[in-house]
This record gives C-alpha cells, structure tokens and sequence, in this order.
C-alpha cells in the first residue's frame, strides 16, 4: 500500500441499509478525516480523529459513525442509508491533527442510495 | 458564520496565465491552502500560506492578504494538463479546514 486506499471504489445501496466505507492509510499519519464532496459545494467534513481512539464531530455528522481502533483504519459507517447520503466519499489524513500540516487525500468512494 | 468564495469557473489559453481568486470569512484563521482536483480524482496539495505575500513554487504561485481575508493562485504559462478544479480552503481556529466549491479551469488550446 502507498498513501491511502478506499473501498470500495463505488457502490450503489438501497435505501436503509447499513454500509462502511473503508479507508486505510499506510504513512503512519496521526490525524484522519472523512469528507463528502456534492456538486456545487465544498468538500464537508463528517468526522475526524486527532489521533487512535479519538474521535470528533464535523460540520456534517448526522447518520455517520466512526471508529479509530488504531493508526491506520478509520472505517465510516451509514446505519441506514438514505438518498441524501449519495454523494462522493474522500478519506484524508494529515501528519497531525489541530495543525497547518497538508491532508493527503484517498481516491474517493462514489455511493449511489436508491 | 463561516464562508469561502471563488469563482464557480474560469476559461484560459494555453500559454497564458490566470488569477483564481478566493475570499474567506472564518472564525479565527490559520492559513490559506490551495488543492487541485482532476475530474474524477482526489484532492491534491498545491499551497499553504500563513504569512500577508506571494508564495511562488514553479508555474504556480500564492498570495494571501490576511487583512482582507483574500487569496489567490495564479498559473503561468498554462498547459492542458491544468484542466482541473481549483479549492480555496482556510483552516479555523479550530484547525479545521472550511473549503470552498471549487473553480473549475478550462484550458483552450
């Protein structure tokens, strides 16, 4: 692995099912970070982590749940999806958290909730 | 509340240079980054500023004016490669980055 990996590339989910987008980063990054990215608007932060076994609320954490059980997985969890989750899922992580440091970005997921 | 504006898009020549420009409005300030994003692709770095000036790294180059809450990223000598969309985002006093929609630059040959 180089830098961070997402999966899965995309996915297409009936409404009210459970999904977890996974993302894995292999720089030893402290801080991790999970956005979404909708047409006409900025990157939205849904969750973030510092560091392993801490995690924050973004701007947008409503029907999104995380865990950070070690450095390099932060997987983001949709209980039920619904269609206003469909959208582009980028996972980033940064040498630290609360810092000027560059986020380095994963390729993305597309979710489609029908 | 907290906003970030920039042109929603922008047509250029290649060869030529162009200004994207980008205001911000935060609670608390700590710094000015730059991202370009292919269609399709992630997010990647191009620039962080902290600091009122011009930043130059190669063809790109990044100006901050804190008092103004203004930025902008201005391209030289374009090539189609840099077809591509253009995030403005500003880190809070939070530490947390506030981004822009983006700018989408069309490069004509």
């Amino acid at each position: 692995i180089a830098g961070i990996t997402q999966a899965p590339t995309s996915q297409i989910l009936a409404a009210g099912r459970r999904m977890t987008l996974r993302c894995t980063q292999d720089m030893r990054h402290n801080a991790m970070y999970w956005y979404r990215q909708d047409l006409g608007l900025g990157l939205r932060l849904i969750h973030y982590s510092n560091t392993a076994g801490t995690t924050g609320k973004g701007e947008v954490p409503d029907g999104y749940s995380v865990s950070r059980a070690n450095t390099d997985d932060f997987p983001l969890t949709l209980a039920s999806a619904v269609p206003s989750q469909t959208s582009v899922y980028f996972c980033a992580s940064s040498q630290e958290g609360s810092s000027y440091n560059e986020q380095f970005f994963g390729p993305g997921t597309r979710l489609t909730v029908l | 509340g907290q906003n970030i504006d920039q042109p929603t898009e922008m047509t250029a020549t290649e060869g030529a240079i162009v200004q994207i420009n980008c205001t911000y409005q935060t609670s608390g300030f700590n710094g000015l980054f730059w991202y370009q994003q292919h269609a399709g692709e992630a997010p990647t770095f191009l620039s962080y500023n902290v600091l009122d000036g011009l930043e130059e790294k190669g063809r790109f180059s990044s100006f901050l004016s804190r008092s103004k809450g203004y930025s902008y990223l201005l391209l030289k000598e374009l090539q189609m490669k840099d077809s591509a969309s253009y995030l403005c985002a500003a880190l809070d006093s939070n530490y947390q980055l506030i981004w822009g929609a983006g700018t989408k630059l069309i490069i004509k040959p």
